[in-house]
């Protein structure tokens, strides 16, 4: 089955300890993203990826930190986490060129509490 | 960056009763998308719009891609409590003749079907 998977899909933690949420897509796409999304700010795109070793950021990147070394992972990198990154986090992929790219697959989503 | 203005921010409708709900921005797109978001999953995609004008339907929704570029709404006809959900317009600029799937999102639209 074509799917994004991410993990860990709940996650409580305390403020400056290192975590990593990990994604993964089965479909060969190119393009991957990471969203956060927030009560009333919709989904709000923290970095994204074109291709292997091509990252930028997107809307709200400040704190995060990302990689592409593989074609299928991108992993969501928090250094040093703080409250207010307490949010509900979606990776997501398309085939990143032509028609059809701007559609975006999600994973289930991964819903991080900084205490 | 580009913002949209997703309206209405919730709604709370009868089983059977009629949907409509819209998506502004500040400048265009020349692609809008709609998602639904599920309680718990990923946004999956609804319709997509490539053309100013255009008019498409997916069984009981139809959406429209505003002629200044600038809007779209999607209406849901005799809703069904399967509807509920959040619901998300997301417009795309493609630059450069190059579509990599970066992607906008409205503020989400909450909808409540009560049997």
């Amino acid at each position: 089955e074509a799917q994004v998977t991410q993990n860990p899909r709940y996650l409580i933690t305390v403020t400056g300890k290192k975590l990593t949420v990990t994604c993964s897509q089965n479909m060969n796409h190119e393009y991957m993203s990471w969203y956060r999304q927030d009560p009333g700010l919709g989904l709000r795109q923290i970095y994204y990826s074109m291709n292997v070793e091509v990252t930028d950021k997107g809307d709200v990147p400040e704190g995060y930190k990302v990689s592409r070394k593989e074609k299928r992972n991108f992993p969501l990198i928090l250094e040093s986490p703080s409250p207010n990154q307490t949010s509900l986090y979606f990776c997501a992929s398309s085939g990143g060129w032509g028609s059809g790219a701007n559609v975006l697959t999600f994973g289930a989503g991964s819903r991080l509490t900084v205490l | 960056g580009q913002q949209l203005n997703q309206s209405p921010q919730s709604m709370f409708i009868q089983e059977g009763e009629d949907v409509s709900m819209n998506c502004t921005s500040s400048s265009i797109f020349n692609t809008w998308l709609w998602y639904k978001q599920d309680p718990g999953e990923g946004p999956v995609l609804l319709i997509a719009l490539y053309k100013a004008g255009e008019l498409t339907s997916n069984g009981r929704l139809t959406a429209q891609f505003g002629i200044t570029r600038k809007d779209s709404f999607l209406n849901i006809s005799a809703s069904i409590p399967s509807d509920v959900g959040i619901y998300f317009c997301a417009g795309q600029l493609n630059a450069g003749g190059t579509s990599y799937g970066k992607l906008t999102f409205g503020q989400g639209t909450i909808l409540t079907v009560h049997p």
